[in-house]
């Protein structure tokens, strides 16, 4: 089982519509998730981090975190064209001071 | 501020030898990760450097090395080189000592083909 798992996709999304992406990990200690966006050809950047149990929004953006059932989600709303790109999960391991990636989940906005 | 820089953007080596890569954190941060990414494995965990000092490390062979400068800057060195090696090299700077806690900000990598 791999530490951080994402679906790859790509994930086909209409424009204006609410993307879903997920994330489920492995280490129940983990207090530390984010979400990076990577843009083809691009260094990953930070979207959302999140650090306790339930939603946290910011802008069309809202992360959601349940430690119970150990999954991360990303919820986009209002996708736009320019949402396109590959998004990380990020997880904090509680045994050794790292972040592990997921591998990705490919999010295509069709107009 | 400056974002993370790395140098250089391309590289082409050959098998068999070694490449440095350079890293130059946000001016203020003290922590520097690398990390190796490729098609198939996704984004993978090198090292991450604080305060000179190597404080975690990949699953990676020994031929991965790094070392952190007093001024924060980073290196790492990838010595006789395989085909495999060949990926984007990301750096990432944070301003504190605990790195998997923090936003990391990544450079925008060094891209190394090994022929």
């Amino acid at each position: 089982q791999k530490e951080v798992e994402q679906n790859s996709g790509p994930l086909s999304v209409p424009e204006g519509a609410i993307a879903s992406l997920n994330c489920t990990y492995s280490d129940r200690g983990s207090q530390s998730f984010f979400w990076y966006r990577q843009y083809s050809g691009k260094s990953p950047e930070l979207i959302m981090s999140i650090y306790s149990n339930g939603d946290k929004e910011d802008g069309r953006f809202t992360a959601q975190l349940n430690k119970a059932s150990q999954y991360v989600s990303l919820l986009i709303r209002d996708s736009q064209p320019s949402d396109s790109a590959t998004y990380l999960c990020a997880v904090s391991s509680s045994s050794a001071s790292k972040i592990i990636f997921g591998s990705g989940t490919r999010l295509s906005i069709r107009p | 501020k400056a974002g993370v820089t790395q140098t250089p953007r391309y590289l082409i080596k050959t098998r068999g030898q070694q490449v440095t890569l350079s890293c130059s954190p946000i001016s203020g941060h003290r922590s520097v990760s690398w990390y190796q990414q490729t098609p198939g494995q996704g984004l993978q965990f090198l090292f991450e450097y604080f305060s000179e000092t190597q404080r975690n490390k990949g699953n990676f062979p020994g031929r991965f090395s790094g070392r952190q400068f007093s001024n924060s800057r980073s290196e790492m060195n990838v010595s006789t080189l395989e085909l495999g090696d060949s990926a984007l090299y990301l750096c990432a700077s944070t301003p504190g000592a605990s790195a998997h806690q923090e936003t990391q900000y990544f450079g925008p990598g060094t891209r190394l083909l090994v022929l």
